[in-house]
């Protein structure tokens, strides 16, 4: 149980084009889902919380109108990078919790992540 | 304000050795969380383990054991008899109270040498 599914798992894009990654929760439902971006041999840096129904709420220094996020339904996060540039290249992974078990007690799972290549 | 600290940045051991990750949590709080998490070459993230601060006994799966000291704060994790499928990155992990965010310590990268 608790799958988090997210797509595509790489993406190689031009400069200057928008690239839209997926996150499911397969058999579960969750109200919050998070998105995290990973550089080369560094740490998970969380980027924004995704909220069902709401507007996501973004950490210090990232840019909202960069990194467009939209919870469409409880099992569905979007994350679309907008006019990506080379530095916007790294792996972002989303997560998510039950909302039977939405705590701050209880593990998150994680998506496989997506490796994105801006050339 | 917590501070999670992982000071072993990588680490190399032989095939069959013992080998201790180590991670230290600094916090006011008098109640937290403390988790683990595996990150293999292939990216994706593996819940470990997940321990109270009121349990320092030491807890045993397979292989894999955690050892929670509160009063240095340090919540470190020893693989005996490693595995080269052991090679990967590991996060400790605490989440924060109020939300449901979690905040990954910076990993330790450890190699098994076959």
């Amino acid at each position: 149980g608790a799958v988090v599914s997210q797509h595509p798992s790489r993406v190689i894009c031009k400069s200057g084009t928008s690239v839209k990654i997926e996150c499911r929760s397969l058999d579960f439902q969750a109200t919050t889902m998070f998105w995290y971006r990973q550089f080369p041999k560094q740490s998970l840096m969380l980027m924004a919380t995704s909220n069902e129904g709401s507007k996501a709420t973004y950490e210090q220094g990232v840019e909202k109108d960069k990194f467009l996020i939209n919870h469409a339904s409880l099992t569905l996060s979007t994350l679309t990078v907008t006019s990506a540039h080379p530095e916007d290249s790294s792996f972002y992974i989303c997560s998510a919790r039950s909302d039977r078990l939405s705590s701050y007690n209880s593990p998150l799972h994680f998506g496989n992540g997506t490796r994105l290549t801006v050339t | 304000a917590q501070k999670v600290t992982q000071a072993q940045t990588e680490i190399s051991v032989v095939e069959k050795e013992d080998v201790t990750l180590d991670c230290v949590y600094e916090t006011r709080d008098t109640t937290y969380y403390l988790f683990w998490y595996k990150q293999p070459p292939s990216g994706e993230l593996v819940f470990l383990i997940r321990r109270n601060s009121f349990d320092e006994q030491n807890e045993i799966s397979g292989r894999y054991s955690w050892n929670f000291q509160k009063s240095t704060s340090s919540f470190n994790f020893t693989i005996t008899a490693s595995q080269v499928v052991d090679s990967a990155v590991y996060f400790c992990a605490p989440p924060n109270f109020g939300n449901e965010k979690l905040t990954f310590g910076t990993g330790t990268r450890l190699t098994i040498i076959p």
